[in-house]
Parts: structure tokens; sequence; C-alpha cells
């Protein structure tokens, strides 16, 4: 059974902080994982993906990835209060078309 | 302009029934998908199509039938529904499989 664990499940950061979200696949055949955005009320939005061993950064927002242990974290600097909003992992097989999403990380940036 | 039209926006039904849910993409993806999300459950993933072939199914209630009649085309068909079934319905596409997934606005179904 494909799951992922995400942690916190809630993070309060101030205007300016850093905000650091983790996420682990139970799963040890996953290949991808992606790291989406959703703000209240509207449908989650792909913020990066990752796919082999290091860290991809774009703009503010970095993504690292461990696949021995099946580990991911993205990191946002310099956090807006527009960053506020469910921070959702996902991942999946090469072998099949599901992709699971954990339950998410509520993220707050405080003015 | 959205590039996944989902219908209706919202939907209201009562125990017992019946309903469709509609889903048209226009990014000429290859894949399509149905999510479900509730404050009981987070996002949660239904099925899977790929050109137009159902390639996954994690629902276990039958009374969730996906239909395509049209490759960019993917409804969901709900019967008997219970109060349960209340969640917003996501469909999704992506161009391939395991590639990037878009989500449509959604359909929020309450059962009451």
């Amino acid at each position: 059974q494909q799951k992922v664990q995400q942690s916190p499940e809630s993070l309060i950061v101030p205007e300016g902080g850093m905000a650091s979200l983790n996420c682990t696949s139970s799963d040890r055949n996953v290949d991808y994982f992606w790291w989406y955005r959703q703000h209240s009320g509207k449908s989650p939005k792909m913020l990066m993906s990752i796919f082999s061993n290091g860290e991809k950064e774009e703009g503010r927002f970095t993504v690292h990835l461990n696949k021995a242990s099946l580990h991911t974290s993205l990191h946002i600097r310099d956090s807006q209060p527009s960053d506020s909003a469910l921070y959702l992992c996902a991942a999946s097989r090469n072998s099949n078309n599901r992709i699971f999403f954990g339950d998410g990380t509520q993220l707050v940036v405080k003015p | 302009d959205p590039k996944i039209i989902q219908k209706p926006k919202y939907l209201v039904a009562v125990t017992g029934s019946e309903k469709i849910l509609i889903c048209e993409q226009y990014l000429g993806h290859n894949a399509m998908y149905w999510y479900r999300q509730s404050a009981k459950k987070p996002l949660e993933f239904m099925f899977s199509y790929s050109y137009q072939k159902l390639m996954d199914n994690q629902t276990a209630s039958s009374r969730f039938q996906p239909q395509s009649s049209k490759k960019n085309h993917l409804d969901l068909q709900i019967t008997a529904l219970k109060p349960d079934d209340s969640a917003t319905y996501f469909c999704a596409s992506s161009q391939e499989p395991n590639t990037e997934v878009f989500f449509g606005k959604g359909t929020r179904l309450t059962v009451v």
C-alpha cells in the first residue's frame, strides 16, 4: 500500500522566515515525488517535482530528496503571507498510474 | 480560462439518489483521474484512466463508476448516495502517467 506521511501537520512562521516541510514515503518502490500547494477553497497546483537524489531550487523554494530514506523536504525562504496554504506531498511508482498524496502541512505565514 | 471543466460546481443530493459528475479537459492530456477530498480524509486517489482505459481503481465501493465517452472526457457516476460521500470531487489530468497532474476546480457534493 502506497503511503505518504507529512510533518508537521501545521506550521506557523513569521513573514520573511524559513518554512521547512517534511515528507516520507513508506513505499520502497516509489520513483517520483511532487509538492503541491492548495490555497483555501482552491484546487491543488504543482509547485515542484523531484525524481533524483539531491536538491532543486526554484526562486524561494528548494526541495531535497534522499531516495535511500525515501524522504523529501520543501523549504520556503523569505516566506510571504501569500504562501499560507496547505502543502501536499505526492509520490508515485513508475509501474502504475496512482499518485498518492499525504495529509498535508497547513502553513500559516504571519505578517 | 479553465482547461479542466467540472460540472456542476456545487451539488446537493438526497440520500439514496444517483448523480453524475462531469469532467472535460482541453489540455490534450492522455491520462485522467478522479480524486476526493473531505475534512475526514485528505486528497484521496479514486481512479486513473490512460488513453480511455481504466488503469487503476482504488475505490472499494462499486457505487462509484467512472465513464469515459471521449478521450478528453471522464465522468463519475455515483449511485445510492450516502451522507459519507459528501466531499469535493476533483477531476485531474496529466500528459502521461507520472507527469505533472493538473486539477479542475472541483465539484462540492453534499448528501443530505
